[in-house]
């Protein structure tokens, strides 16, 4: 079955615990990307990868890092969490950036 | 900067009626735009994708349309039914490379049986 997969779905943390949630495609897609939805606000791109090895940043890219060694994966690090990062995390991967997006279940962030 | 409005931000109706739910957005130099639902506490699941060059796109009892000129879509739900009830989004890619998308903040629908 075609999926983005996202590990852990849900996570309660404390402030400047490094964590790292994963993103996996089985698609062969190019394209991956990473989101954050908040209230009011929607949803805002974080991180996106055209390719391996070839990541840039959204609009909101502060506090997080990326990494694109395989194709498949693309996990999103917070060094250093910090409450104002709690918030609901969507990956998504299309094969190319302007191809439809498929989006992974979402990460439950909580940081207290 | 692409910005993205989705009008209006909630909406109820009763079952069986037709509706339409709207996108707007800045920058008309689009690629594409693409529809999502959103049920709570759930992931996107992608409704249609209309390019550019095309002014609809229809899947089953969903028409989505596209007015570059003007700057907006909309999302024509025919015979609505209380399944139909989540958020929808409307995205689209940054014009100058196309990597970022932006998104709207999105209609949430109700659908009363």
């Amino acid at each position: 079955e075609a999926q983005v997969t996202q590990n852990p779905r849900y996570l309660i943390t404390v402030t400047g615990k490094k964590l790292t949630v994963t993103c996996s495609q089985n698609m062969n897609h190019e394209y991956m990307s990473w989101y954050r939805q908040d209230p009011g606000l929607g949803l805002r791109q974080i991180y996106y990868s055209m390719n391996v090895e070839v990541t840039d940043k959204g609009d909101v890219p502060e506090g997080y890092k990326v990494s694109r060694k395989e194709k498949r994966n693309f996990p999103l690090i917070l060094e250093s969490p910090s409450p104002n990062q709690t918030s609901l995390y969507f990956c998504a991967s299309s094969l190319y950036s302007t191809y439809e997006q498929y989006f992974g279940p979402g990460t439950r962030l909580t940081v207290t | 900067k692409q910005e993205v409005t989705q009008i209006p931000a909630a909406l109820s109706v009763p079952e069986g009626e037709n509706l339409v739910l709207n996108c707007s957005f800045t920058d008309s130099a689009i690629y594409n735009l693409q529809w999502f639902r959103q049920d709570p506490g759930k992931g996107l699941t992608s409704l249609l994708l209309i390019q550019s060059s095309q002014r609809e796109q229809t899947s089953g009892r969903l028409n989505a349309s596209l007015d570059k000129s003007s700057g907006r879509s909309t999302l024509y739900i025919a015979a609505s039914q209380p399944g139909d009830s989540a958020t929808y989004l409307c995205a689209v890619p940054n014009s100058g490379g196309y990597q970022k998308v932006t998104f709207g903040i999105g209609t949430k629908l109700q659908v009363i049986p």
